[in-house]
């Protein structure tokens, strides 16, 4: 298993533009995670699959972002209608079923670069 | 209102010698603690953690401390080399619910030769 994979790596778009990011989780893995980083600061949760079920979003998850990860495998991420403030890196962590009482560790991605000019 | 920080935005260290890094939180409901590194365009790459249960946690160079009562936690890597110069991120999260992870700003570590 090679790890998480994002694609793309950099998508560069025009404002008002509709663009989608992929993420390939670790196989097994049931949870799955979507982070946005923007520069200086730590990532900051956007939302959270367990298995194909969307359990939790962030208010930072305006409308124009929606995510899905069909069949519990791979997700994507959408933002409709992209403006510059979206230009950050998205991240994409995965971990395992959490053991009873514990918490496991999430493993990331590369990430994706969006510049939105 | 930002509940974990790392209050050094950046740290030097000579080779060969202790680099400490630290993190403060403030919400009692964390329990679980973690030290990513992250080189620039990669994603966090993770390095150690720690449960509330415990005190300390050791991974080779790399140990991290954990104070409840004071809500710190601090990351020791020694020795100290060059491959170690990169952006470390502390990170917390509670075991209920998403065990989303709660990130601070980062501190940029540089080994010097």
């Amino acid at each position: 298993d090679t790890g998480v994979s994002q694609n793309p790596r950099h998508k560069i778009t025009k404002r008002g533009q509709n663009v989608t990011f992929r993420c390939d989780p670790i196989s097994e893995h049931n949870r799955l995670y979507w982070y946005r980083q923007t520069l200086g600061q730590g990532p900051e949760f956007l939302t959270y699959f367990q298995n194909e079920a969307q359990l939790e979003k962030s208010r930072l998850l305006s409308d124009r972002f929606s995510a899905e990860r069909p069949k519990g495998s791979f997700s994507t991420l959408e933002i409709q209608r992209t403006e510059q403030g979206d230009s950050a890196m998205y991240l994409c962590a995965s971990s395992p079923w959490a053991t009873s009482g514990g918490t496991d560790t999430q493993y990331f991605g590369p990430g994706t670069r969006l510049t939105v000019l | 209102d930002q509940q974990v920080k790392q209050n050094s935005p950046s740290l030097s260290v000579q080779e060969g010698r202790i680099s400490i890094l630290n993190c403060d939180y403030t919400n009692s409901m964390f329990d679980y603690f973690l030290w990513y590194k992250k080189y620039p365009a990669e994603g966090p790459t993770f390095l150690i953690s720690i449960s509330s249960i415990k005190d300390k946690n050791e991974d080779g160079r790399f140990t991290v401390f954990l104070n409840k009562s004071a809500k710190h936690l601090s990351l020791h890597i020694v020795p100290s080399q060059p491959g170690d110069s990169a952006v470390y991120f502390c990170a917390a999260s509670a075991s209920q619910g998403a065990q989303k992870l709660v990130f601070g700003q980062g501190t940029r570590l540089t080994i010097n030769p």
